[in-house]
């Protein structure tokens, strides 16, 4: 049983166009990450939130922990290739355990 | 220099075999996690170690093995490999306090093939 369940799995776009990818729980968690993964290359940290309803951005990429801690959004404005990647998140509690979403794969299309 | 570490980087056995896959960190990180990662299924924790003696299974043990030589080093070995851990395998440090303790490190991983 998957803890946390990431949707949509596959996701290809064009250049410019917007995106949101979901990780869904029926668990709590203390903190929630996001992580990018490359082909080749292990996966990197985008942004941990912790807090109900925390709204972070970087740059084109928008991050937002559910008001209950359950659930988490990515949203990408104007998407470019690089973009291209795995996105994975992630949840803790206490950080003795981290549990992953089965991704989500971008193909952004010059 | 690459904060973690793997090696191999691609390894090819034969079933039967005994595997040991090292991982090195150069961050100070107390924590040590091995993963392995399969299509459609995201990143699954094998084993964890918060210092060198203490030794956590995480969700999928079964046929693998550990060795938290020291603080920077932690090993993973299968004792007799079967094609199904036929994966790619992460090695991950986190810190020990804080928001440090939320954050993971990984190394660039091995691709392991079982025949």
């Amino acid at each position: 049983t998957q803890l946390l369940e990431q949707s949509p799995q596959f996701l290809s776009i064009q250049e410019g166009e917007n995106l949101t990818v979901y990780c869904n729980s029926s668990s709590v968690f203390s903190s929630l990450q996001w992580y990018r993964q490359e082909p080749g290359e292990g996966p990197v940290l985008l942004v941990t939130v912790v807090t109900g309803g925390e709204v972070k951005k970087l740059k084109r990429l928008t991050f937002q922990f559910g008001d209950a801690r359950k659930d988490s959004s990515l949203h990408i404005t104007a998407a470019q290739p690089g973009d291209t990647g795995l996105y994975l998140c992630a949840a803790t509690n206490t950080g003795n355990q981290f549990y992953f979403g089965t991704g989500t794969s971008l193909t952004v299309i010059p | 220099d690459a904060d973690v570490t793997q090696t191999p980087r691609n390894r090819i056995t034969k079933t039967g075999k005994r595997i040991m896959l090292e991982c090195s960190q150069t961050k100070g990180h107390d924590r040590m996690y091995w993963y392995r990662q399969d299509p459609g299924l995201g990143l699954r924790l094998i084993y964890y170690s918060f210092d060198v003696k203490d030794i956590n299974k995480g969700e999928i043990s079964d046929g693998y093995s550990v060795s938290r030589q020291a603080q920077a080093k932690f090993s993973l070995s299968l004792e007799s490999a079967i094609p199904n851990q036929t994966a790619l395998y992460f090695c991950a440090t986190s810190d020990r306090f804080g928001t440090g303790a939320d954050t993971q490190y990984f190394g660039p991983g091995t691709r392991l093939t079982v025949l």
